[in-house]
């Protein structure tokens, strides 16, 4: 079964601290994954689409990274406005452009 | 301004009165879709249309209802709401085709009780 889990469910770092967040998946065959932001009552927001194994996207304070398994999102030096939770989402190559959503890391940043 | 609207933003209703959430886009998308998102689950998806006329079954289908005779609208109907359909729904539209890089609205808020 397909499936996306991802790690932690949440994470408070200090303003400045770095760290990363996990996205592991269990696709038959991996068309795409994707990294969306949400924030309280609002709807998500795309940030990056990641296709294969080594590919690597950045935008200002955050990079994803994708292996076989997993992908991270890697936080470098935040403030306290990327607080939020994070999503991410995998599309297999047999889901007619479905995707499935994992739960979410809430990211707080505390000043 | 690109965007996705949704209303009502917030419904509170009672057991088997039927109810429509309106979506729609002016970004000219072809693909649009509902979610459902509750604690703990995730998204989850409730139906999808890849063009005009055209539509499918997501994750959860069942209690919904959709269509699509216009490209900008993408009507979410609720025949016989129930409060285990309480929840908050997206909608969300696509210019990829794909579904891959996906704009959504502000989300609606149903409590059936």
């Amino acid at each position: 079964e397909d499936q996306v889990t991802q790690s932690p469910e949440a994470l408070r770092l200090q303003e400045g601290e770095s760290s990363s967040l996990n996205c592991s998946y269990t696709v038959s065959g991996l068309r795409g994954l994707f990294w969306y932001r949400q924030d309280p009552g609002k709807g998500p927001e795309f940030l990056f689409t990641l296709y294969s194994a080594g590919e690597e996207k950045e935008k200002e304070r955050l990079k994803a990274t994708l292996t076989k398994k997993e992908s991270f999102l890697h936080i470098t030096a935040p403030k306290p406005e990327d607080s939020a939770t994070y999503l991410c989402a995998v599309q297999a190559m047999d889901s007619n452009y479905q995707l499935i959503w994992g739960a979410g890391t809430k990211l707080i940043i505390k000043p | 301004e690109a965007q996705v609207t949704q209303n009502p933003r917030y419904l509170i209703t009672v057991t088997g009165k039927k109810l429509t959430v309106t979506c729609s886009q002016n970004m000219n998308h072809e693909y649009m879709s509902w979610y459902r998102q509750d604690p703990g689950l995730g998204l989850r998806q409730i139906y999808y249309s890849m063009n005009v006329e055209v539509t499918d079954k997501g994750d959860v289908p069942e209690g919904y209802k959709v269509s699509r005779k216009e490209k900008r609208n993408f009507p979410l109907i609720l025949e016989s709401p129930s409060p285990n359909q309480t929840s908050l729904y997206f909608c969300a539209s696509d210019g990829t085709g794909a579904g891959n890089e996906q704009f959504f609205g502000p989300g609606t808020r149903l409590t059936v009780l």
